[in-house]
């Protein structure tokens, strides 16, 4: 069947190191994915999408991976603050019934501590 | 520019009515997508509409219905609640009829309690 897993342990560091977050999929073939942010209470919101013809992708301090070989995404925000606490969420989109449904998984919560 | 907007923001229901939920998209947008999201999970595809008509549909039983207006609002109906639709409702647009590579824009959802 097919999956997405994400940490769902919470990810705790201190401020100014680099937080990894990691998605990893099975049987899918996705043609891109997508990577959000969700705070408490709100709606998500669209940070990057990288597509499964491109190896990274970057925008400011933020900067995604995809391998379609190993099944796998990174997200990585350098020189972290405070203030990216949230829980970050990939979303596969893959091909079904002639269009792309998008899939989510549950998300990895990061803390970051001052 | 106003973004996704939802309503009502909370609303509690018991088991056997039905429920309305109303999403005004982000201005130029033309789709819009519903998804439900359980505490502790992923938000779930529920249905997309464009051009007023749902285009696709993820695993969701006959209960769940939606349209579509001429303004590209949208609503989400469903009927005879069940424990289980507790839950953040949570509505999307996008762009251009939602294509492959469209980011989508989400507001910040109607919280469903059923008692």
């Amino acid at each position: 069947s097919q999956k997405i897993e994400q940490n769902s342990e919470a990810l705790n560091i201190q401020e100014g190191k680099t937080a990894t977050l990691t998605c990893n999929y099975t049987n899918y073939s996705p043609a891109y994915l997508q990577w959000y942010r969700q705070d408490p209470g709100r709606g998500p919101v669209f940070l990057l999408l990288i597509r499964e013809n491109e190896k990274e992708k970057r925008k400011e301090r933020l900067k995604v991976t995809f391998d379609t070989t190993l099944k796998q995404s990174l997200f990585h925000i350098t020189a972290s603050q405070p203030a990216d606490s949230a829980t970050y969420l990939c979303a596969l989109n893959a091909l079904s019934g002639g269009s792309y449904i998008p899939t989510f998984g549950r998300g990895t919560s990061l803390i970051v501590h001052p | 520019d106003a973004g996704v907007t939802q309503s009502p923001t909370h609303l509690i229901k018991t088991r056997g009515q039905q429920v309305t939920l109303r999403c005004s998209p982000k201005s130029g947008h033309d789709t819009v997508s519903w998804y439900q999201q359980a505490l502790g999970q992923g938000p779930q595809f529920i249905f997309q509409y464009y051009e007023e008509e749902e285009r696709q549909r993820g695993n969701f039983p006959d209960r769940f219905s939606g349209h579509q207006f001429p303004n590209y609002s949208s609503e989400l109906n469903v009927n005879a609640l069940l424990l289980g639709d507790s839950a953040l409702y949570l509505c999307a647009s996008s762009l251009a009829g939602g294509g492959s590579n469209q980011p989508q824009h989400f507001g910040d959802g109607t919280r469903l309690s059923i008692l």
